[in-house]
């Protein structure tokens, strides 16, 4: 069964860093589609976080960094902020079901 | 103001139809595809489909767990997109967005997103 796995959840101290992992396999990211990163702060729409695996739209944070590494990827978020507390999605298109995939989410917490 | 307004939603009994409609404004829709996703309550998002840009054919593709149920479209002379879903069930209950792609091909980021809109199935 295809799924792009997440940590439920992270935490990390104002200031500090984090990593969210996204695990995939041979039919979405290590098959070389792109991964795409959503941010979703509480009561709010989905933002687009990171494009095409390490790509920030303009106006996000160069705080927010994405990369890949066969079959996972990664998002990194560096200098935390209290107003970082959100849940964090992947997403990947998948061949195997000719269709898109969201990861299960992460809600980062910040002490 | 670059936009999009979601209308739709509402209260429909198992088996019934519902139309969504999601409406850009200070764009050119017409070069981005679409996505619908959904998240059902206190859950993780869940991709339902696309359509891609007339220049990439207009095509659509869809979650296993929708195909034959819902379909997607788009009138981009009007700017608008709409998702319509036949034959519901009460796990369709959740808040549906439209969002617009990067590109007019698929999935590439989505960038911009609607409001959502709440769509309750129940008897």
């Amino acid at each position: 069964q295809s799924v792009l796995t997440q940590p439920p959840s992270v935490s990390g101290a104002p200031g500090q860093g984090v990593t969210i992992s996204c695990t995939g396999s041979s039919s979405n990211i290590g098959a070389g589609y792109n991964v795409h990163w959503y941010q979703q702060l509480p009561g709010t729409v989905p933002k687009l976080l990171i494009y095409d695996t390490n790509n920030r739209p303009s106006g996000v944070p160069d705080r927010f960094s994405g990369s890949r590494s066969g079959p996972s990827a990664s998002l990194a978020i560096t200098g935390l902020q209290a107003e970082d507390e959100a849940d964090y999605y992947c997403q990947s298109y998948d061949t195997s079901l000719s269709g898109v995939l969201f990861g299960g989410g992460t809600k980062l917490t910040v002490l | 103001e670059v936009q999009l307004v979601q209308s739709g939603g509402g209260l429909a009994k198992p088996g019934r139809s519902l139309r969504l409609s999601c409406a850009a404004s200070g764009f050119i829709v017409g070069d981005h595809a679409v996505s619908w996703v959904r998240q059902a309550p206190g859950k993780g998002l869940e991709w339902i489909g696309f359509i891609r840009s007339k220049p990439y054919g207009g095509t659509t593709e869809k979650a296993a767990s929708v195909k034959g149920r819902f379909t997607i479209s788009r009138d981009d002379y009007k700017g608008i997109a709409y998702l319509h879903m036949d034959n519901l069930k009460t796990e369709d209950t959740a808040v549906y967005f439209c969002a617009r792609e990067r590109t007019g091909y698929g999935t590439s980021g989505s960038d911009l997103w609607g409001q959502g809109a709440l769509v309750t199935v129940s008897s």
